[in-house]
């Protein structure tokens, strides 16, 4: 079974500043896919950004970069220009590339604090 | 567009009763799967429709079930309600499957937050 750790349970970063978030995961697969999700207050579940694992160029969306290193199973988001709308909890999910249908492997997820 | 939507938005209930919740996925999406989200914690996955068939199931109890309508709307029903089925239910809903590898982003509701008392 695959498991997804985020072994920080709370960070702060400084508006402006630069932060980056951690993430661990198992997999026997060699083929799949890795998320980080955004979710605010409003509960609603956001996608941050996607790396496919036979990619080996890291993923990146305007202010959100990834560092995915395959070897080590590791997958953390570095956000760049922190905005006190950032805000939120976020997760990294995993996702098997074939035969998984949609289902998603969260971890327990970091809430990231921005100080204005 | 509307997003994925999701009714009620709260819930309560007492143990042993029984809970349907409501998902209207995004037009044209025909897959919608299921997550149970407990406070404190990663979203866990429930169940997966696709053209109102059961795709995929995580490790829940035979108390919760679902249906794929026609419409591509779904039900999630918890029977025999416990304590710690308290959560935040949510539903998310994509375009189509991915058996065959293709990427299918999922796109999430708000969630029903359940308090079982």
């Amino acid at each position: 079974a695959q498991t997804v750790t985020q072994s920080q349970p709370e960070m702060s970063v400084q508006e402006a500043e630069t932060v980056t978030l951690s993430c661990t995961y198992d997999t026997s697969e060699s083929d799949y896919y890795l998320f980080w999700y955004k979710q605010p207050p409003s509960r609603q579940m956001i996608l941050v950004i996607r790396q496919e694992a036979y990619k080996q160029q890291n993923a990146t969306e305007n202010r959100f970069s990834v560092n995915f290193q395959k070897a080590a199973k590791s997958f953390s988001l570095k956000i760049s220009d922190s905005q006190l709308g950032d805000a939120a909890m976020y997760f990294c999910a995993y996702r098997r590339r074939f035969n998984a249908g949609n289902m998603l492997t969260f971890g327990g997820g970091t809430r990231l604090m921005v100080k204005p | 567009d509307a997003g994925v939507t999701q009714s009620p938005t709260h819930l309560i209930k007492t143990r042993g009763q029984q809970v349907t919740l409501r998902c209207s996925p995004i037009s044209g999406h025909k897959s919608v799967s299921w997550y149970q989200q407990v406070l404190g914690q990663g979203p866990q996955f429930i169940f997966q429709y696709y053209e109102k068939e059961e795709r995929g199931r995580g490790n829940f109890p035979d108390r919760f079930s679902a249906r794929q309508f026609p419409n591509y709307s779904s039900e999630l029903n918890v029977n025999a309600l416990l304590l710690g089925d308290s959560a935040l239910y949510l539903c998310a809903s994509s375009l189509g499957n991915t058996a065959v590898g293709d990427y299918n982003e999922q796109f999430f509701g708000p969630g029903t937050r359940l308090t079982v008392l």
